[in-house]
């Protein structure tokens, strides 16, 4: 199975802050790489696929990059909907697997 | 706007079988990938298996001997059955659709998901 690492578990923000997730595959996955956002009591909402396109209706300040083994999930400038869980999935090989997410804190 | 709602019991006995059924409206079931994902409390999320609207299926090898994914094309539902169960396989229960074009493959819609808890 492809090991899915999200090194930071949680983070600490202000509004308006540029936030940086990260994501690390133990083998390469080319940029089968998707972002979802997750918070409690809700559906996971996905955020970007492909490593860096934006899924419709995500705002702009949301951007994924990234290929092989390192990704990266950028928001841009914090806002208070933005306060949840965020989790990484490789989609390049079955069985697919998520990182173990990335909750980030209102500091 | 495709909805994805799980429903079925929320305790089930040790050993026994746990069975959810997952209703799609405001799309066909045909067309497409169906997965079922859960997460234990207090950890990730650990996608279980998908089926295909052909009735293919495929299924995490942790979970294989165990699992099985079918399709009810007439009902636009898809089910999850997941056997001898234990507290292990206590935990938050979605299905979600996966897309699956070219080099794109991910999930687009997730249902709210509902919590399943095995205890005596």
């Amino acid at each position: 199975d492809i090991q899915m690492t999200q090194s930071q578990s949680s983070l600490s923000a202000s509004l308006g802050d540029r936030v940086t997730i990260t994501c690390r595959a133990s083998q390469t996955i080319s940029t089968y790489l998707n972002w979802y956002q997750h918070k409690p009591e809700k559906a996971p909402r996905l955020l970007i696929y492909s490593a860096s396109t934006l899924q419709s209706g995500v705002p702009s300040r949301f951007s994924g990059s990234g290929s092989g083994t390192d990704f990266t999930l950028t928001i841009s400038s914090l806002q208070p909907e933005d306060f949840a869980t965020y989790y990484c999935q490789q989609s390049y090989i079955i069985p697919l697997t998520f990182g173990g997410g990335t909750k980030v804190e209102i500091k | 706007q495709v909805q994805l709602q799980e429903s079925g019991p929320g305790l089930v006995r040790p050993s026994e079988t746990l069975s959810l059924t997952c209703t799609v409206s405001g799309g066909s079931i045909a067309n497409d990938y169906w997965s079922w994902i859960r997460q234990p409390p207090g950890k990730g999320l650990e996608w279980i298996g998908y089926v295909y609207h052909s009735g293919t299926t495929g299924y995490n090898p942790s979970l294989a001997s165990r699992v099985t994914i079918s399709v009810d094309m007439s009902k636009n539902q898809f089910s999850l059955k997941l056997s001898s169960v234990t507290a292990a396989d206590t935990a938050v229960y979605y299905c979600a659709r996966r897309v699956v074009v070219v080099t794109r493959d991910y999930f687009d819609y997730w249902g709210q998901g509902t919590l399943v808890t095995v205890s005596s």
